[in-house]
């Protein structure tokens, strides 16, 4: 099946930072989801891009298909930021996801 | 609109009990989707439906068994619990294989 890896792991950030995320995977994919699990486990859908970039208040996202990599970026970061960030991509139907990016967001 | 929702929202079980979680979703999907998530872990794909009184094993299947039998309703089933199904079990739906909507979570364990 195709690999999803993300990075980093874990991210500290002061509140205000602005930071990056990755998720590389390892075959052609239909589609990308970014998802927010909050503190609480709820899963929030935050992007849905197979290609190209697109932005969400502080969020924004760009997917490179043809390089198997995209990017979310957070911006002015706020402690309600932090939780774990899944990178899921779509396979015949089918989403694989990531290990996640746990952020925690320091006022 | 509900969106998806899940029943029951917590389960304890003993070793060898049985029972079955309940999906619901209010916006006519055709897809629906059994998920687990296991601690430091992403989710994978437990069951899946791509429409009524269908239903496909996905990643890790054994151990479950799903039904479809009304188009809003996806039914995950332990027949005989075990310690290793302690997880907290997502549903999810999509319209038509595309952007999934996931339900709160079911945590489950099994002692």
């Amino acid at each position: 099946g195709i690999q999803v890896e993300q990075s980093p792991p874990d991210l500290i950030l002061q509140e205000g930072a602005n930071s990056t995320l990755r998720c590389n995977f390892s075959d052609s994919v239909n589609n990308l989801q970014w998802f927010h699990q909050n503190p609480w486990g709820q899963l929030i859908n935050l992007f849905y891009i197979p290609s190209g970039t697109k932005q969400n208040g502080r969020l924004s996202a760009t997917t490179v298909a043809t390089e198997r990599y995209s990017l979310l970026y957070i911006s002015s970061s706020q402690t309600t930021d932090s939780g774990v960030y899944f990178c899921a991509v779509h396979n015949d139907y089918k989403l694989s996801f990531g290990a996640g990016t746990t952020v925690t967001v320091r006022a | 609109n509900a969106g998806v929702t899940q029943t029951p929202k917590f389960r304890v079980l003993k070793t060898g009990q049985s029972m079955t979680l309940l999906c619901a979703q209010d916006m006519n999907h055709e897809y629906m989707y059994w998920y687990r998530q296991d601690p430091g872990m992403g989710l994978r794909l437990i069951h899946y439906s791509v429409g009524e009184g269908t239903t496909a094993k996905g990643e890790v299947p054994d151990g479950y068994n799903v039904s479809r039998l009304k188009k809003q309703n996806f039914l995950l089933g332990l027949e005989s619990a075990a310690p290793s199904q302690t997880s907290v079990y997502f549903c999810a739906s999509s319209l038509i294989g595309d952007e999934q909507y996931f339900g709160p979570g079911t945590r489950l364990t099994v002692t």
